[in-house]
């Protein structure tokens, strides 16, 4: 069965850091790829990050290029969003999914529970 | 970047009823399309899959059409279960979209 278990998100002021992680689990985690979702309070879906199977390419969203990187270490099955300078606009769940069928054109297969993060002072 | 948008933006319907979905790309996203319903205080869940592919799991009254910009979801004989926010996803360039959703409640 695959998981995907978020953790990380907390209470952050502005101009902050933070870093999510993503455990994963019940599939061959470094053969498929992996992106960061997230869905600001009473809003819709918005994608901020993906990163190959190998980790070695990413892409970001306009809105967060710069100061966000996404990583993964295959040897402990973990995906990580590390976000700086955080703004109010930053504030959403973020959600952990997983394209399980390995071509960069597929659906987001998986999705974790999501974290939360809250930018406010 | 490619803008997914979705009509209507809330519908209201009795269960029985069948309701169809539309998703309008900017520009031509082929068969890169995929559908999500979200409940909820709950994740999203996959629907449908490269525009017309069923998923595994999924309630046969769902199915998708469509290719190039245009797009639908069509929700045959709603049940009550069926209330929730649906959402189109392109997966054609390396920077993914998703529409803006369509809120379904079901009287």
């Amino acid at each position: 069965e695959v998981r995907l278990l978020e953790s990380g998100g907390a209470l952050i002021q502005p101009g902050g850091s933070l870093r999510l992680s993503c455990a994963a689990s019940g599939f061959m985690f470094s053969s498929h790829a992996m992106s960061w979702v997230r869905q600001a309070p009473g809003k819709g879906l918005e994608w901020v990050s993906g990163i190959t199977g190998n980790g070695v390419t990413t892409y970001y969203a306009d809105s967060v290029k710069g100061r966000f990187t996404s990583s993964r270490d295959n040897s402990k099955t973990t995906l990580y969003l590390q976000m700086e300078s955080l703004r109010a606009e930053d504030t959403a769940v973020y959600y952990c999914v997983c394209r399980y069928s390995g071509a960069w054109t597929g659906p987001f297969d998986f999705w974790g529970q999501g974290t939360l993060v809250t930018v406010s002072s | 970047e490619i803008v997914l948008t979705q009509s209507p933006d809330f519908q209201s319907v009795t269960p029985k009823e069948k309701i169809i979905i539309t998703c309008r790309a900017s520009q031509n996203i082929r068969s890169n399309l995929h559908w999500y319903q979200q409940k909820p205080g709950q994740s999203p869940k996959l629907l449908i899959k490269s525009a017309s592919q069923s998923v595994s799991g999924v309630p046969s009254r769902f199915s998708g059409s469509g290719s190039g910009t245009d797009f639908t979801l069509t929700i045959n004989s709603l049940e009550p279960e069926d209330a929730a926010t649906y959402y189109c996803h392109q997966s054609s360039s390396l920077r993914d979209t998703f529409g803006q959703g369509t809120i379904l409640e079901i009287k």
